[in-house]
């Protein structure tokens, strides 16, 4: 059975600061990996998606995820914190099969302080 | 605007009442899916149909019954509810055809108070 794991359910960093959100997985096969955010009374939006094209992928608003196989890690990272950065993070990951839902982690909430 | 809508944004029900959940996509998806968030506790994952047919329903209760009338529509009905049903209810849909890489889009979700 494939299970994420994001360390942390509690980050503060500070404006301008780097920004490191964790997450580590378990699967049998191949997987798909991907990072949501959720601002307040809002639903998940997709920031990134690792599908086994590139090891390292950038998504929206300067978040890039690495995915390293030997230690079964996809961290979230952007380089300088925005005051709007501000939300609840999400790593989750496919079964790999079509129409199956995502196993998603318990979320990290990001605070950033001015 | 991710293309998936649901109404209503807000909800509150009595324990003997009924009400309905709706999701509609406009994305052209094949899937749909209906996840539960609670305080403090991981997305629970409800109820997938691919093509209109159920093809998971991960121990939900019989007091949440789902409908999906084609592949644009999802609906969820509520009867006789527990106040630990009060939860934040998310829809979301994916192309669901071969292959697993295809992201979920979520809608905004109906916020669900049970007194």
């Amino acid at each position: 059975a494939q299970s994420v794991t994001q360390l942390g359910s509690h980050v503060s960093v500070s404006e301008g600061a780097l920004v490191l959100l964790r997450c580590n997985y378990s699967s049998s096969v191949p997987p798909y990996l991907f990072w949501y955010v959720q601002y307040p009374n809002q639903g998940l939006q997709l920031l990134l998606k690792y599908t086994s094209a590139a090891t390292l992928v950038k998504g929206i608003n300067g978040f890039e995820a690495e995915f390293k196989k030997s230690e079964t890690s996809f961290h979230l990272t952007k380089p300088s914190a925005h005051m709007s950065d501000a939300a609840e993070y999400f790593c989750a990951v496919s079964e790999g099969q079509a129409g199956t839902a995502l196993i998603f982690g318990k979320g990290t909430t990001l605070s950033v302080s001015s | 605007e991710t293309g998936v809508t649901q109404t209503p944004r807000h909800l509150v029900m009595g324990m003997t009442n009924k009400k309905s959940l709706k999701c509609e996509q406009h994305l052209g998806h094949n899937a749909m899916y209906w996840y539960k968030q609670s305080a403090k506790k991981p997305l629970e994952l409800m109820f997938v149909y691919n093509f209109k047919e159920q093809t998971e329903n991960n121990s939900v209760p019989s007091r949440f019954s789902p409908e999906c009338p084609n592949s644009s529509h999802l609906f969820l009905h509520l009867h006789t509810l527990q106040p630990e049903d009060s939860a934040l209810y998310l829809c979301a849909s994916s192309q669901g055809s071969s292959g697993g890489s295809y992201e979920q889009y979520f809608g905004p979700g109906t916020r669900l108070t049970v007194t």
